[in-house]
């Protein structure tokens, strides 16, 4: 079956913009999950969700926000980008809870310029 | 707060050698704890997790909750074996990392 798919897979943006990254999870899976991953911070979580549902959120400001569609699709937003939000964007799905197996997407790598 | 620790950041070892990735953790309950595994240009992806207790790729990892280690251990490392580590923690429905530990067998 197909794997999870993230898009876009690069960004270049410049500060004060917003963007929306993408994430399908796989066929059947309802929980998606969002993290940072820096090489100074290592990876982060951002939030989870499960049928449309934000369940979980870590602490990052309030300009990353996120949703989740009826197909389980999500989307992450960041507004007005800063430059120390340039990193790579994972998503992640599993079945039902996050610690049911994570299946990762290749991430997009977002440049704030 | 939870918290996981991976002291080392790169580990080198020779073909053949045992290997031990150290990964401590802090948490008030009772844990659930995952190695990840990146190899070269690849996803991140599950290694194993301590509920399961199985062995992957011969790869082992034991819960010492006494110690709030979970490190992971291979009696003979391999070539194929190398790349970034990462122990986690879930807390519910959220996970978090360690720093990751870059394990590098050299032939």
């Amino acid at each position: 079956k197909a794997g999870v798919t993230q898009t876009p897979r690069y960004l270049i943006k410049t500060r004060g913009q917003q963007v929306t990254l993408s994430c399908s999870p796989i066929s059947g899976h309802r929980s998606v999950s969002w993290y940072q991953q820096t090489p100074g911070q290592g990876l982060q979580f951002l939030f989870e969700y499960f049928s449309e549902t934000q369940r979980n959120k870590g602490n990052f400001p309030g300009r990353f926000s996120g949703r989740q569609f009826s197909n389980s699709r999500s989307e992450m937003n960041v507004s007005t980008l800063e430059l120390g939000d340039s990193a790579l964007y994972l998503c992640a799905s599993s079945r039902d809870r996050a610690g049911n197996e994570q299946f990762f997407g290749p991430g997009t790598r977002l440049t704030v310029l | 707060a939870q918290r996981v620790t991976q002291p080392e950041k790169l580990l080198s070892v020779f073909k053949g050698a045992p290997v031990e990735l150290k990964c401590n953790y802090s948490y008030s309950g009772s844990p659930e704890l995952f190695w990840y595994v990146q190899y070269s240009r690849q996803r991140l992806q599950l290694l194993l997790r301590h509920i399961s207790r199985e062995s992957i790729k011969g790869f082992t990892a034991d819960l010492n909750k006494g110690e709030t280690s979970f490190h992971l251990k291979k009696p003979f490392a391999q070539e194929e074996d190398s790349a970034m580590y990462y122990c986690a923690l879930l807390d519910y429905n959220k996970f978090y990392f360690g720093s990751g530990t870059k394990l590098n067998v050299k032939p």
